[in-house]
């Protein structure tokens, strides 16, 4: 089983220019979920999958943030107008299970820096 | 509201000392799973360790335990014999049930240092 993906690694970009990262979950793996965590602190829950629909959105998750996961695959986070506060790692996880509270399995992140 | 505090922010450590993390939870469900994870300087978060709330029995893997105290709300962690490879930032997170998504709450995490 390979692990979770997440692509590009490493984003720089300046200020107001869009981005867009990509999350490849774990195969069969029907929730996939994003987090972002700044410098110093713990991930913070952004948004949630279950298979293609997107079910749940953090008050974090602005109007400038979307995310899709077509087919119910990999998803992707978009962000428009980047702001220097959105600089961050963004991470993707992904759990199995019919019930709840089953481990989520991270990906490597994407690092963005916005200048 | 969920809420995990992690009191504690570093701790540093010789090689070969034992050392435990502690972390406190809140929540207002009756069930409930804790985690614990790790992030290595790679930064991709490793999974440990599950534990729900019906489960007080404490658990050991090797030379990491957990001991699950329901009356004080608390799911801390021990390494025993503690090795440079374990130098990382461990997070306890708690599950978020309501909703049906199982989000993680973190809290802020401990860098542990480990030294020769």
């Amino acid at each position: 089983d390979t692990g979770v993906s997440q692509n590009p690694r490493h984003k720089i970009t300046k200020r107001g220019q869009n981005v867009t990262f990509r999350c490849d979950p774990i195969s069969e793996h029907n929730r996939l979920y994003w987090y972002r965590q700044t410098l110093g602190q713990g991930p913070e829950f952004l948004t949630y999958f279950q298979n293609e629909a997107q079910l749940e959105k953090s008050r974090l998750l602005s109007d400038r943030f979307s995310a899709e996961r077509p087919k119910g695959s990999f998803s992707t986070l978009e962000i428009q107008r980047t702001e220097q506060g959105d600089s961050a790692m963004y991470l993707c996880a992904s759990s199995s299970g019919q019930g709840m509270g089953y481990e989520q399995y991270f990906g490597p992140g994407t690092r963005l820096t916005v200048t | 509201a969920q809420k995990v505090t992690q009191a504690q922010t570093e701790i540093s450590v010789v090689e070969k000392e034992d050392v435990t993390l502690d972390c406190v939870y809140e929540t207002r469900d009756t069930t409930y799973y804790l985690f614990w994870y790790k992030q290595p300087p790679s930064g991709e978060l490793v999974f440990l360790i599950r534990r729900n709330s019906f489960d007080e029995q404490n658990e050991i893997s090797g030379r990491y335990s957990w001991n699950f105290q329901k009356s004080t709300s608390s799911f801390n962690f021990t390494i025993t014999a503690s090795q440079v490879v374990d130098s990382a930032v461990y997070f306890c997170a708690l599950s978020d049930l309501t909703g049906a998504n199982s989000k993680l709450t973190f809290g802020k995490g401990i860098t542990l240092s480990v030294r020769p």
